[in-house]
């Protein structure tokens, strides 16, 4: 079976300071990975994919196998950032995504 | 957007009653989703589909019914509504080669 968790609900963090969302997953084969954000009523937005490696909007996520984590992490918050973080996996490119329960995201000035 | 478009925006209806919500693209993807958005419970599965008259269930299926006779609409139906449908509907699509999911801009359901 496959599964996403994300700990947190809420995550408050002040301007300027680092963020960490967390996302583990349980899959017993190399599932793809992505993180997904969501602003307030819009649709769902692709931030990252892991097989890309790429940074999108200061957020970098890298993918350790051993602990089956996928960690969405930012060195310097902004207030633009406050939103839902979805965190989703799919076994493969036919395959639906199966995402986590979301972290909000609030970043105060 | 990947030119996908969802089918009322927002929608009232009241208990007992037919709902369908529809999902419509128009670049000819085989691949398309229905899921639902509720705090708590992130998005989960309702039903999918591989291609015209192909479908499947999701991970929450109970109530809910969907078709697809053409390719670019992918049709949700709640037969008789329940206060527990109350949600936020989302459609998705996947490209071909692509590993990623896109996402329509979501319809709000609420059962009165």
């Amino acid at each position: 079976a496959q599964r996403v968790t994300q700990p947190e609900k809420l995550l408050s963090v002040f301007k300027g300071a680092p963020v960490e969302l967390k996302c583990n997953y349980s899959y017993s084969g190399s599932p793809e990975l992505f993180w997904y954000v969501q602003y307030s009523r819009q649709r769902l937005q692709l931030l990252l994919r892991h097989i890309s490696r790429e940074s999108i909007k200061g957020f970098t996520a890298d993918l350790n196998k051993g602990e089956t984590s996928f960690h969405l992490k930012k060195p310097f918050a902004q207030e633009e950032d406050s939103a839902m973080y979805y965190c989703a996996l799919s076994p493969n490119s036919g395959y639906a995504l199966n995402f986590g329960k979301g972290t909000s995201l609030l970043v105060t000035p | 957007d990947a030119g996908i478009t969802q089918s009322p925006r927002h929608k009232v209806t009241e208990t007992g009653t037919p709902v369908t919500l529809r999902c419509h693209q128009t670049e000819n993807h085989r691949y398309m989703y229905w899921y639902r958005q509720d705090p708590g419970h992130g998005l989960r599965l309702i039903h999918y589909s591989y291609g015209v008259k192909d479908t499947d269930k999701g991970e929450v299926s109970d109530g809910y019914s969907v078709s697809r006779s053409k390719t670019e609409d992918f049709l949700l139906t709640l037969e008789s509504a329940t206060s527990s449908q109350t949600s936020v509907y989302f459609c998705a699509i996947k490209i071909l080669g692509i590993p990623e999911a896109f996402f329509g801009q979501g319809t709000r359901l609420t059962v009165v």
